[in-house]
């Protein structure tokens, strides 16, 4: 079946800093993959999202790249502020999926100032 | 602007009570999900719909009942068979054929056992 592992957080950083969250999937055939970010107290939103391999989703200077030869989907960000601290999650999609996304269990991004 | 809409924010629930909790969805997505988020935790599916007067389980089904009479709402009860429902709940809906727009989330309901 399908699933998807991130890295385990609390993950601190300061202001600035480079950020990355590891996400690693396993999934038949071409998978959609998904950064979503959850705000204290809020449902989720869409982060970014990529549909094939190489592809490459960005939003809000958030980037990651669809590598299907390592079946991963890393997010990375070059200088983080205080206001990206939330709980970010990878996911997968694939076709044939009744229940569509896969989820992976969140890491808690905390900037502090 | 479509969205979905999740109510109450916060809802507080006395031992061996039932109580619902309502999503409507304006975007007329063909698919409808429940999911259940305990704090640190990630997300577990409870329930899911991809058509009108048809819905599956999901991996947390137990205690928790659904129906999905109309496309735009599907209502969430928590039964008094639900031993622990203190949690945030999130609704979500998806456009059924497509995967490639993943889901619309609605902002949760907060569910505490007083």
């Amino acid at each position: 079946g399908n699933s998807v592992t991130q890295m385990e957080g609390p993950v601190t950083l300061s202001e600035e800093a480079f950020l990355t969250i590891n996400c690693t999937y396993t999934a038949t055939g071409y998978p959609s993959l998904f950064w979503y970010v959850q705000y204290p107290g809020e449902g989720l939103q869409l982060l970014l999202k990529a549909t094939k391999a190489d592809d490459k989703g960005s939003n809000k200077g958030f980037e990651a790249t669809y590598r299907k030869e390592t079946t991963s989907f890393h997010l990375e960000k070059g200088s983080v502020q205080v206001s990206d601290s939330a709980v970010y999650f990878c996911a997968l999609s694939s076709k044939g999926s009744a229940r569509q996304l896969t989820f992976g269990s969140g890491t808690q991004l905390t900037v502090l100032p | 602007d479509g969205g979905i809409t999740q109510s109450p924010k916060y809802l507080f629930r006395k031992e061996g009570q039932n109580v619902t909790l309502s999503c409507e969805q304006n975007l007329n997505h063909d698919a409808m999900y429940w999911y259940r988020q305990d704090p640190g935790q990630g997300l577990r599916l409870i329930y899911y719909s991809q058509i009108v007067n048809d819905f599956q389980k999901g991996d947390i089904a137990e205690g928790y009942s659904v129906s999905r009479e109309k496309k735009e709402s599907f209502p969430l009860t928590v039964t008094s068979a639900q031993k622990n429902p203190t949690a945030f709940y999130l609704c979500a809906s998806s456009v059924q054929t497509e995967t490639n727009y993943g889901y619309t989330f609605g902002s949760g309901t907060r569910l505490t056992v007083v």
